[in-house]
């Protein structure tokens, strides 16, 4: 079935370094999603990308969703000790539209 | 109310027994979904409701896994005869529809003893 992965699972940066995760489908999504998970919470919404190419910021954060609509990146400017916690992708599970997660990728920032 | 409510946030329970888990949806939030997240994972698509209807449940691992949604807002999953791989955190989600952004609950921690 459809999956979505993505790289890397692990991350440190020394805050104020730049941090990026990749999404990847080996299928063509009609939409991604983000989400953030702070250590011990929830995973808290952050966009959702439809359109090929589409790019979004969100402050420091910045979104993309690649022009085949089969990959995705989030980008994180001057990384914060705030920034820390598991980024998921979620692409919708076909033939429908139920989000599906990627494993995440663990931020980890060094003060 | 303000945010997706769940309980209890904890739940231990001996292996064979049978649990109820509680999801309080977004109030007009007509689309919820149930997931289970295991330590280090994503979390993982268990079942979908649209109003009072199971949409989609092809996520619930076997037939020990059941969840209802009477009214269209409250819904139960239930499982019975746990065992110690059903332990995991169980997280459900609301949305104003089927295809916008969702808001999970806090979840309830499942551990099978």
């Amino acid at each position: 079935g459809q999956q979505v992965m993505q790289i890397p699972q692990y991350q440190h940066v020394q805050e104020g370094e730049d941090f990026t995760t990749y999404c990847n489908s080996s299928t063509t999504l009609s939409n991604i999603q983000w989400y953030k998970q702070r250590p011990g919470g929830h995973p808290v919404f952050l966009i959702q990308l439809v359109k090929s190419g589409e790019v979004k910021k969100q402050k420091r954060l910045t979104f993309q969703f690649g022009e085949a609509k089969k990959n995705s990146s989030l980008h994180i400017t001057a990384t914060q000790t705030t920034d820390v916690g598991t980024y998921f992708c979620a692409g919708p599970k076909a033939p429908g539209y139920i989000p599906t997660f990627g494993r995440g990728t663990s931020l980890i920032v060094h003060p | 109310g303000a945010g997706v409510s769940q309980t209890p946030s904890n739940k231990v329970t001996e292996k064979g027994k049978y649990v109820e888990l509680r999801c309080d949806p977004i109030s007009g939030h007509t689309a919820l979904y149930w997931y289970r997240q295991s330590l280090g994972q994503g979390p993982e698509f268990l079942i979908y409701f649209q109003g009072t209807g199971a949409a989609d449940d092809s996520g619930l691992p076997n037939d020990r896994f059941f969840a209802v949604r009477p009214e269209g807002s409250v819904s139960t999953l239930k499982i019975q005869r746990t065992e110690r791989g059903d332990s995991a955190v169980y997280l459900c989600a609301s949305s104003p529809e089927g295809n916008s952004g969702y808001t999970f609950g806090s979840g309830t921690r499942l551990t099978v003893v």
